[in-house]
């Protein structure tokens, strides 16, 4: 099946520690996104990438890290400079960063993971 | 923040009725889309439309754009319990608006 993974669905932090959170995708694209939603609110978007070995930031880029080594893979590093990172973390992908209309290039979402620091 | 809004934040409707939200940006666009969020859950592609276009169907949706206002609606008809979510739009620079939470009641 081709699509977008997201892991873990559920973690915990306690204030202070750095986490990672997994975005994995084996749909060939180019580009890959990291938004942060939080409750009954809309995506904000921390960072992109629109190729391999490039990423840019996003709205809310501070707190966070990202890194692009495979085509595949888009991992997210919160730190502890997050002041306030409970939140649900939401990766995607698409063919292009910039939409061109073509049929099929909208953006794939995986399943999100909900981080809680205790 | 680039960021756009959709309103009403909230809607409860009956089921069989229709339902319409809306959504405005601040940018110009070449296209935007309206995706659909299960709670707790990933979002969902819905329906593109292009900034030549002023209305589009798919199935029970209906989306209409209007750049000269840089607004956007989302109607849909017949509603059914499983079309409760949110529903949110985004313009092709990957912006998202704030959601619409959609409730049928059965």
């Amino acid at each position: 099946d081709g699509g977008i993974t997201q892991s873990p669905k559920y973690l915990f932090r306690k204030e202070g520690q750095n986490v990672t959170l997994s975005c994995e995708q084996n749909l060939n694209h180019d580009a890959m996104y990291w938004y942060r939603q939080d409750p009954g609110q809309g995506l904000r978007l921390i960072y992109y990438s629109q190729i391999v070995n490039d990423f840019q930031k996003g709205d809310i880029a501070e707190g966070y890290s990202v890194s692009r080594e495979k085509k595949e893979s888009f991992p997210l590093t919160v730190t502890s400079a997050q002041k306030n990172p409970t939140a649900f973390y939401l990766c995607a992908s698409s063919i292009d960063f910039l939409d061109s209309g073509v049929v099929g290039d909208e953006q794939f979402f995986g399943p999100g993971t909900r981080l809680t620091v205790l | 923040s680039q960021q756009g809004e959709e309103d009403p934040q909230a809607l409860s409707i009956q089921e069989g009725e229709n339902a319409t939200m809306n959504c405005s940006y601040k940018t110009s666009i070449n296209n935007l889309q309206w995706y659909r969020q299960n709670s707790g859950r990933g979002l969902v592609h819905l329906i593109l439309i292009r900034s030549n276009e002023r209305e589009k169907h798919s199935g029970r949706l209906r989306v209409t754009l209007d750049t000269s206002k840089k607004s956007s609606s989302l109607l849909i008809t017949a509603s059914r319990a499983a079309d409760t979510a949110s529903y949110f739009c985004a313009t092709d620079k990957r912006i998202f608006g704030t959601g619409t939470r959609l409730k049928v009641l059965a």
